[in-house]
């Protein structure tokens, strides 16, 4: 069965605070790579996709590393409105890039003032 | 805006009862989902649709039929409804050539009892 692991947290940080959170996953035909965000009771939404390259997006920067199969999100200057659950998801290589995404179970992070 | 709505958002149900949840699109997307989200497993694929009746099963599809006679709507179908099914339902629509980047609808929390 196709894997995505995240570490499940919860990450508890202050305001200000840099914060890394890591995602391995077993597939390796996998093509496509995102995080989202997901709030309380609310649905998932797209944070940024993860480019072979590594992309930026404001305080968000994501990084692929094909070799060892795992992306990384890192969120810096924490805002107290980062208080979410974060997913790491990946496609599961049928199809290219086209492929069913396969959801980790998220990684929580509570940002404190 | 992905411009998806998801009804009923809640039901309470009984056990052996059926239940249908409507996922309705207003973008004409090609491509719509149904995953289920319970504590502990994360998002799991339940079916999906790639055009008007076009359908496949998903990871967790046992218990659940859809159906699509129209681009803007993908119905899921508790046949008989189960305890095991009280979950959150979230619909989510893509397309094609973005690399499956997928959005979701607001949920549907379904309790069986």
């Amino acid at each position: 069965r196709k894997e995505v692991e995240q570490d499940p947290g919860p990450f508890n940080v202050p305001e200000g605070a840099t914060v890394a959170f890591n995602c391995t996953y077993s597939n390796s035909a996998s093509q496509s790579f995102f995080w989202y965000r997901q709030d309380c009771r609310k649905e998932p939404k797209l944070l940024m996709s993860v480019y072979s390259s590594g992309n930026e997006d404001g305080r968000f920067t994501a990084q692929l590393n094909r070799a060892s199969q795992y992306i990384s999100l890192l969120i810096r200057d924490s805002k107290l409105s980062d208080s979410a659950t974060y997913l790491c998801v990946v496609n599961d290589g049928y199809g290219g890039s086209q492929g069913n995404l396969i959801f980790g179970k998220g990684t929580k992070l509570s940002v404190k003032p | 805006d992905a411009g998806i709505t998801q009804s009923p958002r809640h039901k309470v149900t009984e056990t052996g009862t059926p239940v249908t949840l409507r996922c309705h699109q207003t973008e004409n997307h090609r491509y719509m989902y149904w995953y289920r989200q319970d504590p502990g497993h994360g998002l799991r694929l339940i079916h999906y649709s790639y055009g008007v009746k076009d359908t496949d099963k998903g990871e967790v599809s046992d218990g659940y039929s859809v159906s699509r006679s129209k681009t803007e709507d993908f119905l899921l179908t508790l046949e008989s409804a189960t305890s095991s099914q009280t979950s959150v339902y979230f619909c989510a629509i893509s397309e094609p050539g973005q690399g499956n980047t997928i959005y979701f609808g607001e949920g549907s929390w379904l309790t069986v009892v």
